[in-house]
């Protein structure tokens, strides 16, 4: 069945301003993550990645932090659109793993605010 | 390119009947996909690692008896859920790996199927 009582974290940002969503990760070991945005119903589609030896990479309207220190990784959306309404989720790929699977964080719903 | 497709979208059947969702890359050759569960307002929980031409790899807690994989070509990968229970009532959502020059990790995903069971 399906699970109940879960609410994603949800970030409310008035149209316009920049967006910064957060992301703990947990394996000290991982060398490449990955944003992707979800909207309902769909599947998940690629935003921007970072490699372990980089702390930066911008994309358009988008720019990937990382700071392997605290294992921490943020995405953060300029001039925040209507249509970047959805969910976001971070993900790693630890190095020990072979086989490129990917491990997802919880996500973070992103409400953009006329 | 890199497109990934799923068939069917959304399926609903009965209680104890099987069920079998296919993952196509479309444009490219997928030496490995992955399959994922994803229950409503939760993450992308990992299910199994699919190589063409190899048995399925199922993560921890994974009943490979009940979620059956088969990747026999490089461009198609099979979820069959056996005697489903309203409990594998979920979004099931299966991803293709492609080489990039400069990423090599890259995984494209598909736009899921929900399954609902009755």
């Amino acid at each position: 069945g399906e699970s109940v009582g879960l609410h994603l974290p949800t970030l409310s940002v008035q149209e316009g301003d920049n967006s910064i969503i957060n992301c703990a990760y947990s394996n000290s070991a991982s060398d490449y993550f990955i944003w992707y945005k979800q909207e309902s119903g769909k599947g998940p589609q690629f935003i921007i990645d970072i490699r372990s030896n980089m702390d930066k990479r911008q994309g358009q309207r988008v720019t990937v932090l990382l700071n392997k220190t605290v294992k921490h990784l943020s995405l953060q959306i300029a001039a925040t659109q209507p249509g970047d309404s959805a969910v976001y989720f971070c993900a790693e790929k630890p190095s020990t793993s072979g086989t490129y699977k990917y491990i997802f964080g919880t996500g973070t719903r992103l409400k953009v605010l006329a | 390119g890199a497109v990934v497709s799923q068939h069917p979208s959304w399926v609903i059947c009965k209680s104890g009947t099987s069920v079998k969702i296919e993952c196509r890359s479309l444009d490219f050759q997928a030496t490995t996909m992955f399959w994922y569960r994803q229950f409503p307002k939760q993450s992308l929980m990992l299910m199994a690692t699919s190589n063409e031409g190899s048995k399925a790899t199922y993560e921890q807690g994974v009943e490979k008896d009940k979620f059956l994989i088969n990747h026999a070509s490089l461009t198609l990968s099979t979820l069959t859920v056996t005697s489903a229970h309203p409990e594998d009532s979920s979004f099931y959502i299966c991803s293709a790996r492609s080489w990039t020059p400069e990423f090599n990790y890259e995984q494209y995903f598909g736009p899921g199927t929900r399954l609902t069971v009755t």
